[in-house]
């Protein structure tokens, strides 16, 4: 079964410092998310990504904040410049056609 | 908006015992309601999904919900858990009206005493 896949599983970083999660969704899909869970709390939606651009982003996705697809296969999330508080567990996603959303395993990032 | 609320945060049960979790939506449209498992240490796994059709849906694991509109909810069972049930439910929601951006509530932990 088909699966999306993330790189890396865990990511620690010094604050301030910038990182790059990557994700290779789906093969066929068309929509791209990135959600993160703090721990303890639930998953919130970061961004979506359509047709090579932004479809739609959440308040927590600020201007430190940017997606890419640079090639056919690959989905990045970077953090330009890490907060403590940017530590989460990061989802990525996808989907074709239905809304049914497929999740990754996640990257779990730790800043220090 | 779409919002969504899980009215137990914590259940403790033991093996065997019936399990329903609870799951309210907010949204005045059509809605497409799922439940995710996320076992300890995995990440997020579809448990099952309404789209439109049999109000009552059954997933994996011998789980199923059953959407009834006029409550707006979704609510989660199965009739005898087990151990391995251990773990946190997500209900969530999308539309197509939110661009299919799927809206997730708070989660139950389920912990099934062996």
């Amino acid at each position: 079964e088909p699966e999306v896949t993330q790189t890396p599983s865990h990511q620690v970083t010094q604050m301030g410092q910038e990182v790059i999660l990557r994700c290779v969704p789906i093969s066929n899909h068309l929509y791209f998310y990135w959600y993160r869970q703090i721990l303890g709390q639930k998953v919130e939606f970061l961004v979506s990504f359509y047709n090579n651009e932004i479809s739609e982003k959440s308040e927590i996705f600020d201007d430190q904040f940017s997606v890419e697809r640079p090639d056919g296969s690959n989905f990045t999330l970077k953090i330009r410049s890490t907060k403590l508080e940017d530590s989460a567990m990061y989802f990525c996603a996808s989907r074709l056609l239905l809304p049914a959303v497929i999740f990754g395993p996640g990257t779990r990032l730790t800043v220090t | 908006a779409q919002s969504v609320s899980q009215h137990n945060h914590h259940v403790i049960l033991s093996e065997a015992a019936s399990l329903e979790l609870g799951c309210n939506y907010s949204y005045g449209g059509t809605v497409n309601l799922f439940w995710y498992v996320q076992y300890p240490g995995q990440h997020l796994q579809l448990l099952l999904k309404y789209f439109s059709g049999d109000p009552l849906v059954k997933g994996i694991k011998g789980f199923e919900a059953e959407f009834i509109k006029s409550k707006f909810s979704f609510n989660l069972r199965k009739p005898s858990v087990q151990w391995s049930d251990t773990a946190e439910y997500f209900c969530a929601v999308n539309a197509r009206e939110g661009g299919f951006k799927t809206i997730f509530g708070a989660g139950t932990r389920l912990f099934v005493k062996a």
